[in-house]
């Protein structure tokens, strides 16, 4: 595709259920990354895969929070027993091979609400 | 540790006038350094890096940036102010000895640019 994509735009659950956010990176890229945008905060780093290795999850907030990449494409953030202070917008970018030097480009974002 | 402080959450400027967006840094190497845009309803968009070599960098829409080691600073500049450019702006940081690929941004500077 011509840009990373995310789905759903927009997610509203209740406390305690169970998400999961996809992302579709650039064709082509090897290296995914996800952050979270709450709000009035920065980003704030969650995890890095290059192919399908994660060799940093250092942002992972807890244990409640995964993520699996399969095929060295699509990538999915899982939350488990989601928590009000889930609610932000989860951005995945992508970069062609995981240089320092290279340009991340990023999705739309998913809007996650949790009730 | 690591880190990006914008110090200014908002700037106001009219239109046709220069604009500054300011970041400072701290990091334990050499940095790469990044400014991100984002839109409303869009994700982060890439204006402009700095990787080595001439301290003025120049990227997307009319926009430059000056690298200051010595006040470990990352100014974003623009001579002349659009209202379309009424945005969200990211600094971001990479330590390039620290083995992280991971980007450390700023909280954001939400710039207004009057009509």
């Amino acid at each position: 595709g011509a840009g990373v994509s995310q789905s759903p735009s927009n997610k509203v659950t209740e406390k305690g259920k169970d998400v999961e956010l996809r992302c579709d990176p650039i064709s082509g890229h090897t290296a995914l990354y996800w952050y979270r945008q709450s709000l009035g905060q920065g980003l704030e780093f969650l995890i890095y895969f290059q192919g399908n290795s994660a060799p940093d999850k250092s942002g992972l907030p807890s244990d409640r929070f995964s993520a699996e990449r399969t095929g060295g494409s699509v990538s999915t953030l899982t939350i488990q027993r989601t928590q009000q202070e889930d609610s932000a917008v989860y951005l995945c970018a992508s970069s062609l091979g995981g240089n320092f030097q290279e340009t991340q480009y990023f999705g739309p974002g998913t809007r996650l609400l949790v009730l | 540790a690591q880190s990006v402080a914008q110090p200014e959450d908002q700037v106001n400027v009219a239109e046709g006038n220069p604009l500054t967006v300011k970041c400072t840094y701290s990091v334990s190497g050499n940095p790469y350094l990044f400014w991100y845009v984002q839109y409303p309803n869009r994700g982060l968009q890439f204006l402009l890096k700095y990787i080595t070599g001439d301290n003025l960098v120049k990227g997307s829409y009319g926009f430059e940036a000056e690298f200051n080691k010595s006040q470990t600073s990352f100014h974003l500049k623009k001579p002349s102010a659009l209202v379309s450019d009424s945005a969200l702006y990211f600094c971001a940081v990479r330590d390039r000895t620290s083995g992280t690929y991971k980007y450390i941004f700023g909280t954001g500077t939400r710039l207004k640019v009057l009509a």
